[in-house]
């Protein structure tokens, strides 16, 4: 079975630090996700990577930047974390080219974080 | 941009009774999928729909994918106690190349014994 680890399940941090979220697939798949879901939001679209060393925006990519240095891991990074970016926050990857259309998500445990 | 809707954002039902949820997406869809996540739990990926008009059955769980490949359902006979979570669709646009999902608000299913 595909396993999307993420770190932390839970996180406390004050606003304006420094906040790093990083997520880890164990079968080599290509596209990695992150994802926050919200009550009656359901799951948005932050960053997507196809592949090592590339990112493409989401939906809702302002105050968020992503790293992806090797294939298995992609990194969520708040650069100066803010109360409304009090949520939780789901990985998942899939395999599947641009052009294969298949593309299913398998998703992490998600890591819950609050900005006090 | 594109924005996947869905309803109802609740719904509480007998134990034995339907349920139905209905997702509608501003764009023509190239393919929809469904994922279901457990109080508690992560979104797990159910079915995935293709063709137009396309119908699937998963044991009591039947998919339907509309015509204009616009809009979706996912119907449930006879609920049971092991239905309860958040269903999500999740559609990609028909854009070449665009392997962007957008998923839906969701709609909670809770089963009152």
């Amino acid at each position: 079975d595909v396993k999307v680890t993420q770190s932390s399940r839970y996180l406390v941090k004050r606003t304006g630090e420094k906040v790093f979220l990083e997520c880890v697939q164990d079968m080599d798949h290509e596209n990695m996700f992150w994802y926050r879901q919200d009550p009656g939001l359901g799951l948005r679209l932050i960053y997507f990577s196809y592949d090592v060393k590339m990112k493409e925006k989401g939906d809702i990519p302002e105050g968020y930047s992503v790293s992806r240095e090797k294939k298995e891991r992609f990194s969520l990074i708040l650069e100066s974390a803010s109360t409304n970016q009090t949520s939780m926050y789901l990985c998942a990857s899939s395999t599947g080219t641009v052009f294969s259309g298949a593309n299913v998500l398998t998703f992490g445990a998600g890591s819950r974080l609050t900005v006090l | 941009g594109q924005q996947v809707m869905q309803i109802p954002q609740y719904q509480h039902v007998q134990e034995g009774e339907d349920f139905t949820t209905y997702c509608n997406s501003s764009t023509t869809l190239s393919n929809i999928q469904w994922y279901k996540q457990r109080p508690g739990g992560h979104p797990v990926f159910l079915i995935q729909l293709v063709k137009s008009g396309e119908v699937k059955k998963q044991k009591r769980l039947t998919f339907q994918f509309g015509e204009a490949k616009k809009n979706s359902s996912l119907h449930i006979t006879a609920t049971q106690t092991t239905d309860v979570g958040t269903y999500f669709c999740a559609g990609r646009a028909s854009n070449f190349g665009n392997e962007k999902l957008t998923f839906g608000t969701g709609t909670r299913l809770t089963i009152i014994p």
